[in-house]
């Protein structure tokens, strides 16, 4: 089973820190993906990858940033946390063909206080 | 522009019932890829259905189908016989086939099974 695993479930951080949101995939897909999700407001893309070292803004990239130095590790940056960057993080990777689904992982829920 | 639209954000269903959930998009790329994907209370994302701009025939997955209508840019799920478990969020999601371009979501509906 293709498997996509992020590195908390839950995590509370202080206004202006440094937070990664770490993900691996174990099936050497091409492309991650970085979303987060709020209520009413659905998936919304922050980054993508769809190789090493290259990544695409994605619709709301202000206030993060991402690294992707290995094939099956992609992270999300948060440079100096704040209070409306509370929510879910969800991480998916695909193969690079499109009639392949994308997986996700269990998600990451971030408050910010 | 928002791309996908999903403009029901709540349904309610009677169990056995069958149950349309609406999705139109928009790309100008002929070749691309439509999917479902279901988020339960619990948080997962789980894959459903994928339909093809090129397939001639509307995706089926059990009791899921695709209702796809290329001229329309439409394309609706569409769940047959609903169950309690169906209650979920439902999430419409496409993929454009020219190079490099990600996966992007709708809004979702939530859907409601009503015993």
């Amino acid at each position: 089973d293709v498997k996509v695993t992020q590195s908390s479930r839950y995590l509370v951080k202080r206004t202006g820190e440094k937070v990664f949101l770490e993900c691996v995939q174990d099936m050497d897909h091409e492309n991650m993906f970085w979303y987060r999700q709020d209520p009413g407001l659905g998936l919304r893309l922050i980054y993508f990858s769809y190789d090493v070292k290259m990544k695409e803004k994605g619709d709301i990239p202000e206030g993060y940033s991402v690294s992707r130095e290995k094939k099956e590790r992609f992270s999300l940056i948060l440079e100096s946390a704040s209070t409306n960057q509370t929510s879910m993080y969800l991480c998916a990777s695909s193969v690079d063909r499109l009639n392949t689904e994308a997986f996700f992982g269990q998600g990451t829920r971030l408050t910010v206080v | 522009a928002q791309k996908i639209t999903q403009t029901q954000p709540g349904m309610f269903v009677q169990e056995k019932e069958a149950v349309t959930l609406d999705c139109t998009y928009d790309t100008s790329d002929p070749s691309y890829g439509l999917f479902w994907y279901k988020q339960p209370s619990s948080g997962e994302m789980i894959f459903l259905i994928y339909q093809g701009s090129y397939d001639q025939q509307n995706a089926t997955e059990g009791r899921y189908s695709l209702n796809f209508q290329k001229a329309r840019k439409s394309a609706n799920l569409v769940i047959s016989a609903s169950q309690l478990g169906d209650s979920a969020m439902y999430f419409c999601a496409m993929r454009e086939d020219s190079g490099n371009t990600p996966l992007v979501f709708g809004k979702g509906t939530r859907l409601s099974v009503i015993a």
